[in-house]
């Protein structure tokens, strides 16, 4: 167990109205990722931060965008809502080979993931 | 383009057989890979990695073959149970170095293969 929790766990919103979705870990890991999962498109990178302030773009970042504050929080924003995206979205991160860790290094740890409906 | 491809949706396997699942690649940069399994309204969580100086990594039941030359990974479940019904994700990362050791930062996904293990 990683410590990750994502908020909301489910939301149907409507198309044009800003969303926040919510990562946060308890064990002060240095990388996070967005992700959203699709049928028939596996797991797309959307945005992923490597330290407090620190973020890069995905391959899906279009219509995105993130803010890392925090060590502990991810921020996935959509601006203005539309159906294409509605997904379901996972936070993830990876563990450093240094610091509070107790993972290898190159592996990714998921959390719940939110469901997003956008009508 | 799709780099990392699983071209079997879906696979059925009587309880006790082996299951083998099948991933390939194109880019040729990529020198670490992992599986993920992923039940319904649950995040992935990591099963097995190899790296590209390996040719074979067990744990358990499950096993992963590399063949770098044709750019192929395979995992095998021996014996298969009904608790591994789930889709399988097949990863691959190309391992930056940065200042503070090395750090998977991108994970790019296939889009998964359905696994159904009949008792």
């Amino acid at each position: 167990d990683a410590g990750i929790t994502q908020s909301p766990r489910h939301k149907v919103t409507e198309t044009g109205t800003p969303v926040t979705l919510r990562c946060h870990q308890t064990e002060n890991h240095r990388y996070m990722y967005w992700y959203r999962q699709d049928p028939g498109h596996g797991l797309r990178l959307i945005h992923y931060s490597y330290g407090v302030k620190d973020t890069d773009k995905g391959e899906v970042s279009d219509g995105y965008s993130v803010s890392r504050s925090k060590t502990e929080d991810f921020l996935l924003t959509l601006e203005s809502a539309t159906s294409s995206q509605t997904s379901v979205y996972f936070c993830a991160i990876s563990v450093a080979p240094w610091g509070p860790s107790s993972g290898r290094p190159y592996e990714q740890y998921f959390g719940p993931g939110t469901r997003l409906t956008v009508t | 383009d799709q780099q990392v491809k699983q071209n079997s949706p879906s696979l059925s396997v009587q309880e006790g057989r082996i299951s083998i699942l099948n991933c390939d690649y194109t880019n040729s940069m990529f020198d670490y890979f992992l599986w993920y399994k992923k039940y319904p309204a649950e995040g992935p969580t990591f099963l097995i990695s190899i790296s590209s100086i390996k040719d074979k990594n067990e744990d358990g039941r499950f096993t992963v073959f590399l063949n770098k030359s044709a750019k192929h990974l395979s995992l095998h479940i021996v014996p298969s149970q009904p608790g591994d019904s789930a889709v399988y994700f097949c990863a691959a990362s190309v391992i930056e170095w940065s200042y503070s050791g090395a750090g998977s930062y991108q994970l790019t996904f296939g889009k998964g293969t359905k696994l159904s293990v009949i008792p």
